[in-house]
């Protein structure tokens, strides 16, 4: 069984920097791109970065190039997001999610950015 | 960036009848590979999303043969056969042919 489990998010001052993590198993993880995305309150989905297999090619929304990161671990199977220069309208529910078409999800981490 | 118009936004529908939601692009979303990259998804309230439907019109693990997903070139629809007190939520379409990936609006599917 496919499992993603995100941590890591939190309530962050304007500014501010925090990184997700997100533990994946139940597949074999360097098969894959991995993606991470968005969801603001009440609102609908962002995609907000993906990243290869390999790790050598990455690639991000507009709003958050030049101050997110997306990384991975191979060995230990796990995803990153730094997240540096936070913004109000970066509060959102972050979702890890398996390749670049979505298939499967985690449950989400919640990010608050707010003074 | 490719923009995914869904309509309606909002969908009210009765126990067992038929539901439909349209996708439609800004540009083509057939790749050089000869794939389409389009998706379907939904979101019960509280919940992540769950995939529903990938290139085009293949339902995803475990999705009910009631949904079915068609389309080309740029306008797509999701169709619901007969509508279940489960398939509350909302429905987004998914573009991942041209970078950066991009989402519809989201169609919220409610039981009159």
């Amino acid at each position: 069984e496919v499992q993603l489990v995100e941590s890591g998010g939190g309530l962050v001052q304007p500014g501010g920097s925090l990184r997700l993590s997100c533990a994946a198993s139940g597949f074999t993880f360097t098969s894959y791109w991995m993606s991470w995305v968005r969801q603001a309150p009440g609102k609908g989905l962002e995609w907000v970065a993906n990243i290869r297999q390999d790790g050598g090619e990455t690639n991000y929304v507009d709003s958050v190039k030049g101050r997110f990161i997306i990384s991975r671990d191979n060995a230990k199977n796990s995803l990153f997001l730094q997240m540096n220069s936070l913004r109000v309208e970066d509060t959102a529910v972050y979702y890890c999610a398996r390749g670049v078409t979505a298939v499967d999800w985690g449950q989400g981490t919640l990010v608050t950015v707010s003074s | 960036d490719v923009v995914l118009t869904q309509s309606p936004l909002s969908l009210p529908v009765t126990l067992g009848q038929p539901a439909s939601i349209s996708c439609r692009s800004s540009r083509g979303l057939l790749h050089s590979d000869g794939n389409t990259y389009l998706n379907w998804f939904h979101q019960r309230p509280g919940q992540s999303p769950r995939l529903l439907i990938y290139g085009v019109s293949n339902r995803g693990s475990g999705v009910p043969d009631r949904f079915s997903g068609s389309g080309s070139g740029t306008d797509f629809t999701l169709m619901i056969t007969r509508v279940e007190a489960d398939d509350v939520g909302t429905y987004y379409c998914l573009q991942s042919t041209h970078r950066p990936p991009t989402f519809g609006q989201g169609t919220r599917l409610e039981i009159k």
